[in-house]
């Protein structure tokens, strides 16, 4: 079993509509959870940090964790086709740093 | 904040020679730095973990003596891919961490990758 899946998509979205990528993590001992964004051909960039369950809003961006469910999300409010690109789940359990394999977004204008 | 570079940003070599990669974190002490590479359409594959002062941890199945890790200082690791084949071909990615592991706020910053193409 994998620390971290994620769906690899594509998924695809209508311009101005919210994308929802999603994120399983397999270790309840898990402590933090980031997302990432990668554009192709260029290395990943963080968006987001999150520690606590519940939701964590910044600009267009809000990650949720749901540490009972071992899930944590993504929503990308209004979204433009600049937000096309894969998008990395990361979860670091004590000194490890666990990487998915990506979502590819794409949103459609 | 928490800028991290890679020197060179593209490099293209000749089949056996030796590539050195440069990461750098400018505007912090980076404790541990981590190396990926990253093959078209795939995702990142982490290589090695590498500790300012002591031997890097490399992955299984990354040869040591092939990729050379050296974290000389707090801001500066380096990558050496010795005597480079066609197949070593990638983006090789860098990160940096300004805190150590098991502490709230530990991440990774990245820096902007370095294409190797060998010939």
């Amino acid at each position: 079993q994998k620390e971290v899946e994620q769906n690899s998509g594509p998924l695809s979205v209508p311009e101005g509509a919210i994308a929802s990528l999603n994120c399983t993590y397999s270790d309840r001992g898990s402590q933090s959870f980031f997302w990432y964004r990668q554009y192709s051909g260029k290395s990943p960039e963080l968006i987001m940090f999150i520690y606590s369950n519940g939701d964590k809003e910044d600009g267009r961006f809000t990650a949720q964790l749901n540490k009972a469910s071992q899930y944590v999300s993504l929503l990308i409010r209004d979204s433009q086709p600049s937000d096309s690109a894969t998008y990395l789940c990361a979860v670091v359990k004590g000194n490890q740093f666990y990487f998915g394999t990506g979502t590819s977004l794409t949103v459609i204008p | 904040g928490a800028v991290v570079s890679q020197h060179p940003s593209w490099v293209i070599c000749k089949s056996g020679t030796s590539v050195k990669i440069e990461c750098r974190s400018l505007d912090f002490q980076a404790t541990t730095m981590f190396w990926y590479r990253q093959f078209p359409k795939q995702s990142l594959m982490l290589m090695a973990t590498s500790n300012e002062g002591s031997k890097a941890t490399y992955e299984q199945g990354v040869e040591k003596d092939k990729f050379l890790i050296n974290h000389a200082s707090l801001t500066l690791s380096t990558l050496t891919v010795t005597s480079a084949h066609p197949e070593d071909s990638s983006f090789y990615i860098c990160s940096a961490s300004p805190l150590t592991p098991g502490l709230a706020g530990y991440t990774q910053y990245f820096g902007p990758g370095t294409r190797l193409t060998v010939l």
